[in-house]
């Protein structure tokens, strides 16, 4: 089985500055990785995905996650937010086989100040 | 192309009652996942098909529930004997036969009164 662990809840930055999401998992088997962005009564939009190869993997709209396989993480970051940044962002998991189910985790609203 | 669609949008009923949500998938997509979201929280599992058979419904609550797909395209959630405790953002999802990517639908959003 498979859970995963976003600490924050709610992450305000100011515009143009840099922001950090964390993402923590747990997994007995090896994983896939993925970050999900949900606007405002939109449905979930894939903002980027770890499968194998480099542990840095790049996403749309500047977003970029790092896989550390020692501390189990998957955080996003964002060298300069936007307003239209302003979203909630789930971070999911699931066993490296395909075709199986994600697990999520709660969710982070990314607030963007001007 | 067509994203995933679901239908309806929104859906409010009464306590006891039964309701039906459908997915139309992504064409092409032999996989199909329903995942249900609650205020606060993120996507639950409930169940995936590939193709016409569940392959893991391990995520339905209890036997209210049940998911069918009978000719391995659009998908109806059943609930039966609906209770408050439903209310909650019904999404679908699909992906091709040995995809990675689960793209998603807007979701119904379901009110139990």
């Amino acid at each position: 089985a498979q859970s995963v662990t976003q600490l924050d809840s709610q992450v305000p930055v100011f515009e143009e500055a840099p922001v950090e999401l964390r993402c923590n998992y747990s997994s007995s088997v090896s994983v896939y990785l993925f970050w999900y962005v949900q606007y405002p009564n939109q449905g979930l939009q894939l903002l980027l995905k770890y499968l194998s190869g480099s542990t840095l993997v790049k996403g749309i709209n500047g977003f970029e996650a790092e896989f550390n396989k020692s501390q189990t993480s998957f955080h996003l970051r964002k060298p300069s937010v936007h307003i239209s940044d302003t979203a909630e962002y789930f971070c999911a998991v699931s066993p490296n086989f395909g075709n199986e189910k994600l697990t999520f985790g709660t969710g982070t609203r990314l607030t963007i100040i001007p | 192309g067509a994203g995933v669609s679901q239908t309806p949008s929104n859906k409010v009923t009464e306590k006891g009652k039964y309701v039906e949500l459908r997915c139309d998938p992504i064409s092409g997509h032999t996989a199909l996942y329903w995942y249900r979201q609650s205020l606060g929280q993120g996507p639950e599992f409930l169940i995936y098909f590939q193709g016409t058979g569940a392959a893991d419904d391990s995520g339905l609550p209890n036997d209210r529930f049940f998911a069918v797909r009978p000719e391995g395209s659009v998908s109806t959630l059943k609930i039966q004997r609906t209770e408050r405790g439903d209310s909650a953002v019904y999404l679908c999802a699909s992906s091709f036969r040995d995809g990675y990517e689960q793209y998603f639908g807007p979701g119904t959003r379901l009110t139990v009164t």
